[in-house]
């Protein structure tokens, strides 16, 4: 069975002060990881999508890189905008649709 | 453009009643998906339509649980004799092509008195 187990379940951090967020996954053959950005009342924005072991990508102060066991979403220099709950998910090979879902790390970044 | 729209935003009902909420997909996204998020847990995958066809059906909890897509567009997810552990935020999702990702709306909140 796909899971994926995300940690810390939350992290509090000081105005610039970088961390990383991480998502451990098994899956019967990776087709995609999924970040996503979720606020209080919203559904979940996306954020990236990372394929292969090795990849990254980066937008503003976040960037998410894969290997074969875990995926990392980090955050330099966060600012107080940043504080969401981020949510990681994956999508199996083999023809299935679904996306499966980590619990997710409310994060929160105090000025 | 337009996002994913679900309506009702919120809906209180009471145990026993019949709900449906609606979803109304990007426009041109031909994939649907409908998902549930309880407090505590994550987003759980209910079903999912390509078109009007859902040829994943494998999500949904019980069989009071039904959903239909019309058009290529619209999708209602039904849930019958409501229970109070149905309570819970549904979320649809839609996207474009295979290897594009999944849009949401901001989901129907659902609570059962």
């Amino acid at each position: 069975e796909d899971q994926v187990t995300q940690s810390p379940e939350a992290l509090r951090l000081q105005e610039g002060e970088s961390s990383s967020l991480n998502c451990s996954y098994t899956v019967s053959g990776l087709r995609g990881l999924f970040w996503y950005r979720q606020d209080p009342g919203k559904g979940p924005e996306f954020l990236f999508t990372l394929y292969s072991a090795g990849e990254e990508k980066e937008k503003e102060r976040l960037k998410a890189t894969l290997t074969k066991k875990e995926s990392f979403l980090h955050i330099t220099a966060p600012k107080p905008e940043d504080s969401a709950t981020y949510l990681c998910a994956v999508q199996a090979q083999g023809g299935s649709e679904k996306l499966v879902f980590g619990k997710g790390t409310k994060l929160t970044v105090n000025p | 453009g337009a996002g994913v729209s679900q309506s009702p935003s919120n809906k209180v009902t009471e145990k026993g009643k019949d709900v449906e909420l609606r979803c109304d997909p990007i426009s041109g996204h031909t994939a649907l998906y409908w998902y549930r998020q309880s407090l505590g847990q994550g987003l759980e995958f209910l079903i999912y339509f390509q078109g009007n066809s859902a040829p994943d059906k494998s999500g949904l909890p019980s069989d009071r649980f039904s959903a239909e897509r019309t058009g290529g567009s619209v999708s209602t997810l039904t849930i019958q004799r409501t229970q109070q552990e149905d309570s819970a935020v549904y979320l649809c999702a839609s996207r474009l092509y295979s290897n594009q990702p999944q849009h949401f709306g901001d989901g129907t909140r659902l609570s059962i008195l």
